[in-house]
Parts: structure tokens; C-alpha cells; sequence
């Protein structure tokens, strides 16, 4: 039993370059999250799902598309990446708003 | 929309000691508090949560306290170990929203 599993786990890109964050999870759940983590901001979130074929802008979506292709799998693109972007991007799953929710390993990504 | 502040930004104790944090928050309906524990480069972790039907809730060594009149609840851990140093993050689930908004984390270090 994965949980949720995220890929890459590190990446490098250079500005105006476009990139696509993968989520999965295997917990049956309705609900899907993207945040991102910068040094003493905690996680700021970007954009959720809070059900399959609902999508919600979150505190930051400013340069970020989702897709929630299944109920299974929530992606996040970067259109046109910039230097701003770079952090650490976590992608979260529960049961429902009001429970726990379950994070992924996180995908580093740099943006040069 | 949800605003939490969290206090201190962190937090040095000597093992055996019990260590408090505590945070605010600004919505009134906001009815899910989960605290999480992030390691050094890994995952945040649902540590504890408590819904606002109940003040107290306690799991061994950690227990949350919930004050609705003051919108305020707090982390306890009681006999701290080394093993608890890590960042710990709180957060609120607005009455209205789908959404945890999370607290800007606080750095704990468990000194021997």
C-alpha cells in the first residue's frame, strides 16, 4: 500500500520552461491537495480537488494549472516556470475536508 | 478566508521537559484542528487533530487542547525525546471551506 506517491522527486528547470508534477494515491479518497513548502512560510496551498471532476483555486495559484484526470491522480503543470517557483511541492489526499490528510514524499524542483 | 498564527517560530527544551505550542485562529466556524510533525526532509505526518465537539484529546505523551471562545488550541508534549525534534505545523478547516490553512511551523529541538 504506496499511499501517495509523487514523481520526480527532484527537478531542474530553467525559466520558461513548462513541467508537469504527477500525484497518485491509492487510498481511495475524494479529496486532493497541492502545496508548496518555502523556508518559514509552511505549506501554502495551490490549488485542490475536492472531488473527482471539481477542481479550487487555493492561497497561491498564480503560474499553476491542475488536472484531476481520475480519482486516483492529481496532476500540477507549470506553464512557463519561474525562479519564484522553486520549492518544495507536496501533494495531499484524505477521506474528506475534515480528515486526515495524507502526504506524499514531496518533489524538490529548482528553477534556474 | 481561515488565518492561523502559530507560536514560537521555535522552540529549545531539555529532554523531559514538556514542550507547548500554540496557535490562533480567526474563522469561528472552523470545526477540524490536525497538528503534524515534519522531519528533516521528509513528509509532514498527522501527529494528533481534534474536532471542535470536544476541548481536550490526549494520545501518550501528546495532547491538544481546543478553546473555541478564544480561537485558540495547543500542542502539549510531555517528556520530550530526542526523537521529537522536528518542525510541528498546525492547522484549521474554515466552517465554510474544503481547506486546511496551516500555521508557518515551529522548530522544536529536544536538548540532552
Amino acid at each position: 500500500n504506496a499511499g501517495v506517491t509523487q514523481t520526480p522527486k527532484f527537478q531542474v528547470l530553467k525559466t520558461g520552461q513548462s513541467m508537469t508534477l504527477q500525484c497518485a494515491q491509492d487510498m481511495n479518497h475524494n479529496s486532493m491537495y497541492w502545496y508548496r513548502q518555502d523556508p518559514g512560510m509552511g505549506l501554502r496551498l495551490i490549488y485542490y480537488s475536492a472531488s473527482e471532476g471539481t477542481t479550487d483555486k487555493g492561497e497561491v495559484p498564480n503560474g499553476y494549472n491542475v488536472s484531476r484526470l481520475n480519482k486516483r491522480e492529481f496532476s500540477l503543470r507549470l506553464e512557463s516556470a519561474a525562479p519564484s517557483q522553486t520549492s518544495v511541492y507536496f501533494c495531499a489526499s484524505s477521506d474528506a475536508s475534515n480528515q486526515p490528510q495524507h502526504f506524499g514524499d514531496g518533489t524538490r524542483l529548482s528553477i534556474l | 478566508g481561515e488565518n492561523v498564527e502559530q507560536h514560537p517560530s521555535t522552540l529549545s527544551v531539555q529532554e523531559g521537559d514538556s514542550a507547548v505550542i500554540k496557535c490562533t485562529y480567526s474563522d469561528s466556524a472552523s470545526n477540524y484542528f490536525p497538528w503534524y510533525k515534519q522531519e528533516l526532509g521528509k513528509r509532514p505526518q498527522l501527529i494528533i487533530d481534534i474536532r471542535s465537539n470536544v476541548g481536550e484529546k490526549k494520545d501518550q505523551r501528546i495532547a491538544v487542547t481546543l478553546n473555541k471562545t478564544a480561537k485558540h488550541f495547543s500542542l502539549h508534549i510531555t517528556e520530550t525525546q530526542p526523537e521529537d525534534s522536528a518542525v510541528y505545523f498546525c492547522a484549521a478547516k474554515g466552517g465554510g471551506g474544503n481547506k486546511l490553512t496551516f500555521g508557518t511551523g515551529t522548530q522544536l529541538k529536544v536538548e540532552l
